[in-house]
């Protein structure tokens, strides 16, 4: 069974400048896809990034990228230039490319990131 | 459009009353999904359509009952809830289920409170 570990309940920022969300996951898949998703608060949860598992290269959008080592089973969020509507709570989600359950996504427990001015 | 739109935005029921949620998206996406989601928690999975039809059932009790009328379509059937199932619930789309590579667009969901 996969599961997706978020170790920080809570982070903050200063406005302007940069933040890094940590993520790890356990998988004998190899494989798959990785995923950030955004929830602000009271507002829909939307996707920020995607990962593949075969690419090497780190997906990056706009002020978000992300840190992917497939060894170490880690996909962490580094966040540029924070701005205030970046406050949320932040999930990290995987899903298998192949097999069953395919398509199910296996969500951390989020990480509620509050950006200050 | 990458919209899924659900309604009500609120919800207020008694453990007697029969309700039902809706989701609605005109994307195309032929998967869609039911989540429940408590504060501060991720969201848990619920049901899968795909191609209109029920591909998994997360041992749901059967006081909550899906119904996929069409593609673009998801109801969720409530009947003799209880207060713990007071909750956020999530409607969500994808081109389609089971090929990995679908990212799921999910509906700002409805507040539910049982009284």
């Amino acid at each position: 069974a996969q599961t997706v570990t978020q170790s920080q309940p809570e982070m903050s920022v200063q406005e302007a400048e940069t933040v890094t969300l940590s993520c790890t996951y356990d998988t004998s898949e190899s494989n798959y896809y990785l995923f950030w998703y955004k929830q602000p608060p009271s507002r829909q949860m939307i996707l920020v990034i995607r990962q593949e598992a075969y690419k090497q290269q780190n997906a990056t959008e706009n002020r978000f990228s992300v840190n992917f080592q497939k060894a170490a089973k880690s996909f962490s969020l580094k966040i540029s230039d924070s701005q205030l509507g970046d406050t949320a709570m932040y999930f990290c989600a995987f899903m298998k490319a192949g097999g069953s359950n395919t398509g199910k996504l296996i969500f951390g427990q989020g990480t509620t990131l509050q950006v200050k001015p | 459009d990458t919209e899924v739109t659900q309604t009500p935005k609120h919800l207020v029921m008694g453990m007697t009353n029969k309700k039902s949620l809706k989701c609605e998206q005109h994307m195309g996406h032929r998967a869609m999904y039911w989540y429940k989601q408590k504060a501060k928690k991720p969201p848990e999975l619920m049901f899968v359509y795909s191609y209109e039809k029920l591909s998994i059932n997360e041992s749901v009790p059967s006081r909550f009952s899906p119904e996929c009328p069409n593609s673009s379509l998801l109801n969720l059937h409530l009947h003799a809830l209880q207060p713990e199932d007071s909750a956020l619930y999530l409607c969500a789309s994808s081109q389609s289920y089971g090929t990995g590579d679908r990212e799921q667009y999910f509906g700002p969901g409805t507040r539910l409170t049982v009284t």
